[in-house]
């Protein structure tokens, strides 16, 4: 069964220090979304794309995180400088609109650890 | 916020017993899905119940919903120690095309063998 492949898997960075997430979703998804997830508490979403566009970065710190998905399929998040309260697990999703667009698949996620 | 709450936040239960979890949400919704995930993991979905359902099952899984109060409930039953993860509730915009979910805190549920 196809998945959504994320990694690393574990990251440990200073402050003040740039960190970079990749994304590959399933094959076909053309919806993609960023989601922080903070000990103890549900997913929120950073970021979602369509094809390669932004749709929705309402909630995306602009000024340290950025986003990009050049080609429509994979995607990075991009955190420069880090800063403590960054600590999180970052988890990437996709969805299918041709299909049930609702469901989002998600992958194993990102933990980071800023010190 | 549209954000929904889970109910309890911890639930702790011996293998076949029964576990039910609640979910209350703000605003008016297309549909309310339940999320499961294991420590450390991405999540699963499990089920998908649309504003106009009131009731759907799958396998050990039944789903409520009323939304004249705006409110899931999520049962597991016959429970299993492999059912140990938290599980999540998440709730979309009505009206909105763009899929967003908004997900609650979850319920952390612990099987005892």
């Amino acid at each position: 069964e196809a998945e959504v492949a994320q990694s690393p898997r574990y990251k440990i960075t200073e402050k003040s220090q740039a960190v970079a997430f990749w994304c590959d979703p399933i094959s076909g998804h053309a919806t993609l979304y960023w989601y922080r997830q903070i000990l103890g508490q549900g997913p929120e979403l950073l970021v979602q794309f369509q094809d390669e566009s932004v749709v929705d970065d309402s909630q995306l710190p602009k000024d340290r995180f950025s986003a990009e998905r050049l080609k429509g399929v994979d995607s990075t998040l991009k955190i420069q400088p880090a800063e403590l309260g960054d600590s999180a697990m970052y988890l990437c999703a996709s969805s299918d609109p041709t299909g049930s667009q609702e469901t989002q698949y998600f992958g194993p996620g990102t933990r980071l650890l800023v010190l | 916020s549209q954000q929904g709450e889970e109910d309890p936040q911890a639930l702790s239960i011996q293998e076949g017993e029964n576990a039910t979890m609640n979910c209350s949400y703000k605003t008016s919704i297309n549909n309310l899905q339940w999320y499961r995930q294991n420590s450390g993991r991405g999540l699963v979905h499990l089920i998908l119940i649309r504003s106009n359902e009131r009731e759907k099952h799958s396998g050990r899984l039944r789903v409520t919903l009323d939304t004249s109060k705006k409110s899931s409930s999520l049962l597991i039953t016959a429970s299993r120690a492999a059912d140990t993860a938290s599980y999540f509730c998440a709730t979309d915009s009505e009206g909105s095309t763009l899929g967003r979910l908004y997900f609650g805190r979850g319920t952390q549920l612990t099987v005892w063998p």
